[in-house]
């Protein structure tokens, strides 16, 4: 076990809504980053927060968005859902030692 | 911008058998981290073994040993002894060392099967 826990572990949406997803990091890691994975792909960068500040983004749209909070836990809020936004969501908490602790992801279906 | 390459969609190994991995990257940085991850059907990313550009020795971590080839930018997985647990889908990643926290940059995985 890495200590990272996400919620839900599944959902489903609707196109065109809205999705928050959660994350809680190990104690004292305060680097999270989100990754997206779709079927039969390897993860894809979406963004990574430092001490609730947004410190890096992938090619993903503004619709993607994040938080951090004090507390070592962190959410990744998609607006506007799209099909193709169909996939396991992960996050990855660091505390400094250059290696990333994923947490079991989130399972999202966009109908 | 950095890649990651596995050319193996699937592999597959006889228990207690030696089984390698294949990942390539492309990279103009000379300090970096190439790391090897499995994902079981749990989903959750597991690492398995993780080596410093830098180090010329090529990590190991019991079963687990990796070929680091920094010319060819080339890193293979060897699992020796392979075990029924070790079935699930093996990533290899890239991290850029310069710019602090970076991302991860995963190739498209290779899928183990371990038959018994």
């Amino acid at each position: 076990e890495t200590g990272v826990t996400q919620s839900p572990t599944h959902l489903i949406k609707t196109r065109g809504q809205q999705v928050t997803l959660r994350c809680s990091s190990q104690s004292g890691h305060n680097t999270v980053s989100w990754y997206q994975q779709a079927l039969g792909q390897g993860p894809q960068f979406i963004f990574q927060y430092y001490r609730e500040e947004e410190n890096g983004r992938g090619n993903f749209p503004p619709r993607f968005s994040g938080l951090q909070f004090p507390n070592y836990s962190s959410e990744l809020n998609v607006n506007a859902l799209e099909l193709d936004d169909s996939a396991l969501y992960l996050c990855a908490s660091e505390g400094g030692s250059n290696e990333q602790y994923f947490g079991p992801g989130t399972r999202l279906t966009v109908t | 911008a950095q890649t990651v390459t596995q050319s193996q969609p699937e592999m597959s190994v006889q228990e207690a058998e030696t089984v390698t991995l294949s990942c390539t990257y492309d990279t103009s940085e000379s300090d970096y981290y190439l790391f090897w991850y499995k994902q079981p059907p749990s989903r959750q990313m597991i690492l398995v073994i993780r080596q410093e550009a830098y180090k010329q020795q090529n990590a190991t971590e019991n079963r687990f040993s990796v070929n680091f080839q920094k010319a060819a930018k080339s890193f293979s997985l060897k699992i020796s002894d392979s075990q029924l647990g070790d079935a699930a889908m093996y990533f290899c990643a890239y991290r850029r060392i310069r710019g602090g926290n970076t991302p991860l940059v995963f190739g498209k995985g290779t899928r183990l099967s371990v038959i018994a």
